[in-house]
């Protein structure tokens, strides 16, 4: 049974960088079929994807248009776990922000597709001074 | 970009009852859509997979259905514990929301 736990601070003043920590438990960050996921929630935006990291042979990020400018998502091996840094940020980045797993899906025609299975337990992040 | 669109916004059906939900795709997404359940303060669960697979321990009672840009969830006899809110996501590339279904008792 795959488990992912969160950390970080609930609180970020406007312009700073908004840090969280997804802990995995019951599978790998290297994992050569999952990909690890920062997903956020907010009234005003729904949920909104915002990027991946995951292990084929080599490391792969994607990133949301809307903000790859300004995230950075980061495997660390070391303790089986990924971060989420997201910079400048304003009172628009206020959300529930969940780590997520896309489980190791199917693959056809050269392309793999990978549904999101397993979900963190979601963390408020408020941007306010 | 694809634009996920579900329909309709809130949804007010009986316990026992049937309910339906929708979920409508701008371009095809061949049959790479799931249906999550979310509840206050929880997060989202996964109840399918492949427009139409029931993810590890669902009830029956939840069945999805179809493929390309036109897909529905449907719970055939609905227990208190089902009043939640539904997303679709389609996973063609990344993931991608619809903005969800509210299903309330009536």
């Amino acid at each position: 049974q795959v488990q992912l736990q969160q950390s970080g601070p609930g609180l970020v003043k406007p312009s700073q960088t908004l840090s969280l920590t997804c802990a995995i438990s019951g599978d790998s960050v290297s994992s050569n079929s999952a990909a690890w996921n920062w997903i956020r929630q907010s009234p005003s935006r729904g949920l909104e994807w915002l990027g991946r990291t995951y292990y084929r042979s080599k490391w792969y990020n994607d990133y949301a248009v809307s903000v790859k400018s300004r995230i950075t998502i980061n495997p660390d091996t070391s303790k089986n776990q990924f971060s989420l840094q997201l910079n400048s940020v304003t009172p628009e980045d206020t959300a529930v922000y969940y780590c997520a797993r896309e489980g190791p899906g199917y693959c056809s025609g050269g392309s793999c597709y990978q549904w999101v299975d397993y979900w963190g337990q979601g963390t408020l992040v408020t941007v306010s001074s | 970009e694809i634009v996920m669109t579900q329909s309709p916004a809130t949804l007010s059906v009986s316990p026992g009852e049937r309910a339906t939900l929708s979920c409508r795709a701008s371009q095809s997404v061949s049959s790479n859509l799931a249906w999550y359940q979310q509840k206050p303060g929880q997060a989202p669960r996964l109840l399918i997979y492949g427009a139409s697979t029931r993810a590890t321990g669902i009830p029956a009672r939840f069945s999805g259905s179809g493929s390309g840009t036109e897909f529905t969830l449907t719970i055939s006899s609905l227990q208190s514990e089902d009043f939640a809110v539904y997303y679709c996501q389609q996973y063609n590339n990344w993931p991608l929301f619809g903005q969800g279904t509210k299903l309330e008792i009536k």
